[in-house]
Formats: structure tokens, sequence, C-alpha cells
């Protein structure tokens, strides 16, 4: 069980766009359509935005959309505003009803 | 409201025991597969455990497979998680998180967490 791959921060400025990769491997993200991504403020519990590599969850602006290519899925941030500055972590299954998380990215909004 | 309520959390010394609980309510707890999932000081979330809608298959990341279970009472509305022989790097603070979708691997509802210092 290995952890995904994703930057350790990524930064932008407000209105603009950012993505955050996600890298495994063909035993996690690459095989299963199920990646899903949680957006975690300082001393608060993780919030699903993203699952299923692109849908997102009742309530979650349009602005958070992901996508996939081979081992890598994404997470992109279109409009950026200041209230999404925080850590974001991509999670894919990863086979034997087993889940992978990646590292966690760090987004600042400048 | 769906709510996830973690407790049990504290200090415990290394190769002693601790057992947390999550009480669920607003849900039918029942259907729902659960995890477990940690995150130590200032680091990334780690998987820890997952259990099925009724009990009957437990799956557990390398890292703690052999010292904690996991387990759950659908009359109760309440997961459990005993951790045994523990260790400084289980030091973390604790989720406990509703799985949903294909293999139940999203967590659509999360705790606030319990934290689990293991320290002499």
């Amino acid at each position: 069980q290995s952890a995904l791959t994703q930057p350790r921060s990524v930064s932008g400025s407000p209105g603009q766009s950012v993505t955050i990769s996600c890298t495994g491997t063909i035993n996690d993200v690459g095989g299963y359509n199920y990646v899903s991504w949680y957006q975690q403020h300082p001393g608060k519990a993780p919030k699903l935005i993203i699952y299923d590599v692109s849908k997102r969850p009742s309530g979650v602006p349009d602005r958070f959309s992901g996508s996939k290519s081979v081992n890598t899925a994404s997470l992109t941030i279109s409009g950026l505003q200041a209230e999404d500055e925080g850590d974001y972590y991509c999670c894919s299954y990863a086979g034997s009803k087993t889940v992978a998380f990646g590292g966690g990215t760090k987004l600042t909004v400048l | 409201q769906v709510q996830l309520v973690e407790s049990g959390g504290g200090v415990v010394q290394p190769g002693r025991s601790l057992r947390l609980s999550c009480a669920a309510s607003g849900f039918t707890f029942g259907v729902y597969g659960l995890h477990w999932v940690r995150q130590a000081p200032g680091k990334g979330l780690e998987w820890v455990t997952l259990i099925s809608y009724d009990g009957s298959k437990k799956y557990y990341a390398d890292s703690v497979k052999g010292r904690f279970t996991i387990s759950r009472d659908n009359y109760k509305n309440t997961l459990y998680l005993q951790m045994n022989s523990l260790r400084a790097e289980d030091t973390a603070l604790y989720y406990c998180a509703r799985g949903t979708g294909g293999y139940d691997y999203h967590m659509d509802v999360w705790g606030k967490g319990t934290t689990v210092t293991v320290s002499s």
C-alpha cells in the first residue's frame, strides 16, 4: 500500500485556475475509476469534493472539477477564491478493498 | 442531521491498548461500510481500516494489520477500533468516516476525530 504522489504545494491568485495532480499506478489510480478528492481546512475534518474521478457531491461548487489520464488524476479549481485555501488530498481505491491517500497538497491563494 | 462522533482517545504508553468508538446518527447505520482514517500531527491522511455494512468483512492497512481490529454494533449504531501493541508512530488524530460508492471507497461523512498519543 503506497501513498499516491501529489505536489507539496500550489498557489494561485483569486480568479485564476490551479490544477493539483495525483500520480499512482495501474494498481490504484490507473486501474479503477474510483478516485476521490478531499478538502481540509486547518483544524477541520476532511470534506469530500470529488468522487468517482469527476463527480461532485451536492453543494460542492462547479468550480471544482476532476479528471484522470492513465495513472494520474487531477483536481482543477477554477475562479480561485480565498476560501479555497487549505490542504487537498487525493484518494484511490487500491484493490482488495484497500484505499490509498496522496500525501496532500497545500493550496495558497495569493 | 447526519453525524459521526468519535471518542476514546487519550495518552497511552507504548505496548498498551486503547479502544476507540464512533457513534453514528441521522442515517441508516447498518447499510454503510465504515472506515477509520488517521492523521499524524502535521502530516497527511492515512487510511487505516474498513468494515463492511454487516461487519462480515474487514480490511486493514499493512501498518496496523495484526494489531488493530475494527468492529461494529448495528444495534447501537456504533463503530469501534481496538488498538493493541500501540507504537509511537500510531500517534494521530483518528477519524471515522462513512464509506459509499463502489467498494465503499469514498468517504462522504466524517467525524471530527479523537486524538491518540502513544508516549512513555
